[in-house]
């Protein structure tokens, strides 16, 4: 069955320390990877997506992501998070039509 | 911007209530979506729809239905609501291809008392 598992449901950082949330993902077609973001009280918004190519892709607000096939991992990563960062983050792979979701990482940044 | 909104933000209702979530996009979507999100469990797929008057089960569809009668909304129906029902309502659209951004509504978040 399609999966894709967050290992870390919470992380706690202070400013500047650098952010990796795990992603690994279970399913036996061609990828699509994606991490959503939703900050307090706002919506869930892209963050980054990988369909094919670079396997490092980088999204917005300074956060990249790598695909690595060989480990079916999807892993976040920002070198040097803010207090703006703080948020739920989603990491999502897309079969046909349907999305699977994990089931987040609450990241806690202090100032 | 694509824009998602959602009928309402909150909303309670009694056990045993048929209870209507709205959905509307602007964007001329294909595909819509309704999840819910509840803490632990990340986003579960309810259903979706890829056309007018299409829909597919997803993950989680007992004790719910929906109406897609126009592209532009599409609607969550709880026929008979229940406690276990109390959760955040996410709606999203998309463009039909698969690799393509879902954008999501604000959310509807429902007590079922």
């Amino acid at each position: 069955a399609q999966s894709v598992s967050q290992h870390n449901h919470h992380v706690i950082l202070s400013e500047a320390a650098s952010l990796e949330l795990g992603c690994n993902y279970s399913y036996g077609g061609t990828v699509n990877l994606f991490w959503y973001v939703q900050y307090p009280g706002q919506h869930l918004q892209l963050l980054l997506k990988y369909f094919s190519g670079d396997p490092l892709v980088k999204g917005i607000k300074g956060f990249e992501a790598e695909f690595i096939k060989s480990k079916f991992s999807f892993n976040l990563r920002k070198p040097s998070v803010q207090w703006s960062d703080t948020a739920e983050y989603f990491c999502a792979v897309i079969g046909t039509y349907k999305y699977i979701f994990g089931t987040g990482t609450r990241l806690k940044v202090l100032a | 911007d694509v824009k998602v909104t959602q009928s309402s933000r909150y909303l309670v209702k009694r056990t045993g209530e048929k209870v209507f979530l709205e959905c509307v996009q602007d964007m001329d979507h294909e595909n819509m979506f309704w999840y819910r999100q509840d803490p632990g469990l990340g986003l579960r797929l309810i259903y979706f729809s890829y056309d007018v008057k299409m829909k597919e089960k997803g993950d989680i569809p007992e004790g719910y239905s929906v109406s897609r009668e126009k592209k532009e909304r599409f609607s969550l129906i709880l026929e008979s609501a229940s406690t276990n029902q109390t959760s955040m309502y996410l709606c999203a659209s998309s463009l039909w291809d698969s690799q393509e951004t879902q954008y999501f509504g604000p959310g509807t978040r429902l007590l079922v008392l």
